[in-house]
């Protein structure tokens, strides 16, 4: 079955850690992105990537990093300079330009203790 | 910057009720609009989305919503609600300008159904 995976689903990390969030889509997608979900605040972007070897900043990149070497994966790094980590992080695809559905993975739901 | 407003933050209902989540917009060039559903703990998956055409869009699960341009609405409504149908919707836009599938979330209306 084609889809999105992200893993892991839970994840804890001690503060000045940094963590990576794995991404993977056999949609044959061009176009990836991460989001933030925090309670009441609906999804904010982080980074997208429309092609291989290329991704831009979203509207809250500040203390996150991510890669696209592979057309299939596009993971994502929070670093130790992300000052509240803690959230809902949503992984999703698309065929790339406008109008197109956004698909979007299960989450991965990171807590730092 | 275009910007999606969500009217209700919760909306609790009985089943088999009828129910309207409303859905606001500001777009100054044309938009498609989409509504998403989030079960607990889980990813979103596209209820519908109004890209051109019939202002009426059906969706699955039986939810349909209406695309207003004069007054920048898109609102889901379903006849009669299940249990099932709890979770928490989320109305998006997509920037025709932004040169990339750029979606914007609204914050979100979290829906109770009751029996």
């Amino acid at each position: 079955d084609g889809g999105i995976t992200q893993s892991p689903k839970y994840l804890f990390r001690k503060e000045g850690q940094n963590v990576t969030l794995s991404c993977e889509q056999n949609l044959n997608h061009d176009a990836m992105y991460w989001y933030r979900q925090d309670p009441g605040q609906g999804l904010r972007l982080i980074y997208y990537s429309q092609i291989v070897n290329d991704f831009q900043k979203g509207d809250i990149a500040e203390g996150y990093s991510v890669s696209r070497e592979k057309k299939e994966s596009f993971p994502l790094t929070v670093t130790s300079a992300q000052k509240n980590p803690t959230a809902f992080y949503l992984c999703a695809s698309s065929l790339g330009g406008s109008g197109y559905e956004q698909f979007f993975g299960p989450g991965t739901r990171l807590t730092v203790l | 910057a275009q910007s999606v407003t969500q009217l209700d933050s919760q909306v609790p209902v009985f089943e088999e009720a009828p129910v309207e989540l409303r859905c606001n917009y500001s777009s100054s060039v044309s938009v498609y609009l989409f509504w998403y559903v989030q079960y607990p703990n889980q990813g979103l998956q596209l209820l519908l989305k109004y890209l051109s055409g019939s202002t009426l869009v059906k969706g699955i699960n039986g939810f349909e919503a209406e695309f207003n341009k004069s007054q920048t609405s898109f609102h889901l409504r379903k006849p009669s609600v299940h249990i099932s149908d709890t979770a928490e919707y989320f109305c998006a836009v997509s920037d025709l300008a932004g040169g990339y599938n750029k979606l914007i979330f609204g914050a979100g209306t979290r829906l109770a159904v009751h029996p």
